[in-house]
């Protein structure tokens, strides 16, 4: 079974620039969530979708956004990058059966340089 | 709000000594614990993970953890250490509903293990 492939794994992009990176989950996963991994802070939770639908959202500003497909693969959006932006960001899907506590698959993430 | 506390954010061992890392949590109703691991250059990772029942649980790699549920705790430990155990690790706890079914996350801990 093919892991979480995120796209692409690494980015170089100009302040004031947007980014649009893209998940794709492991297939059967309708679940996907979205962090910021920065050195400083951890794992930041972005947000998190379920069949197309941004169920939960975490504390960044509306420049980031994201979307979710019928096919479950997923794209966040950062608009207007600064160079607080630069991190790795992390995609992770989830076999959502129903409950909480299933495991969080992750991918390799995408490495973004803001400059 | 919910938390999740690592005490440690970097550690340093030699090898074959033991190894605890803490992780705490704020709340007190049912939880799903998680230990995750990043290895350097690679994706995050599943250790071990806590739902019900028998609350020392074992993981991969000879990594086990006990849940002590009058404590908040969960801490990760492992009898003897290796220097390919030299990696990232992460704690992180589902609050069920409270937390809207995400996972939240510790800062991490660093782990060297020196040859």
């Amino acid at each position: 079974k093919a892991g979480v492939t995120q796209t692409p794994r690494y980015l170089i992009k100009t302040r004031g620039q947007q980014v649009t990176l893209s998940c794709s989950p492991i297939s059967g996963h309708r679940s996907v969530s979205w962090y910021q991994q920065t050195p400083g802070q951890g794992l930041q939770f972005l947000f998190e979708y379920f069949s197309e639908t941004q169920r939960n959202k975490g504390n960044f500003p509306g420049r980031f956004s994201g979307r979710q497909f019928s096919n479950s693969r997923s794209e966040m959006n950062v608009s207007t990058l600064e160079l607080g932006d630069s991190a790795l960001y992390l995609c992770a899907s989830t076999p959502m059966t129903g409950g909480y506590g299933t495991e969080a698959f992750f991918g390799q993430g995408t490495r973004l340089t803001v400059v | 709000a919910q938390s999740v506390s690592q005490h440690n954010h970097h550690v340093i061992l030699s090898e074959a000594a033991s190894l605890e890392l803490g992780c705490n949590y704020s709340y007190g109703g049912t939880v799903n614990l998680f230990w995750y691991v990043q290895y350097p250059g690679q994706h995050l990772q599943l250790l071990l993970k806590y739902f019900s029942g028998d609350p020392l649980v074992k993981g991969i790699k000879g990594f086990e953890a006990e849940f002590i549920k009058s404590k908040f705790s969960f801490n990760l430990r492992k009898p003897s250490v290796q220097w390919s155990d030299t990696a990232e690790y992460f704690c992180a706890v589902n609050f069920g509903a409270d937390s809207n079914y995400q996972l939240i996350w510790g800062a991490g801990t660093k782990l060297i293990i020196k040859p």
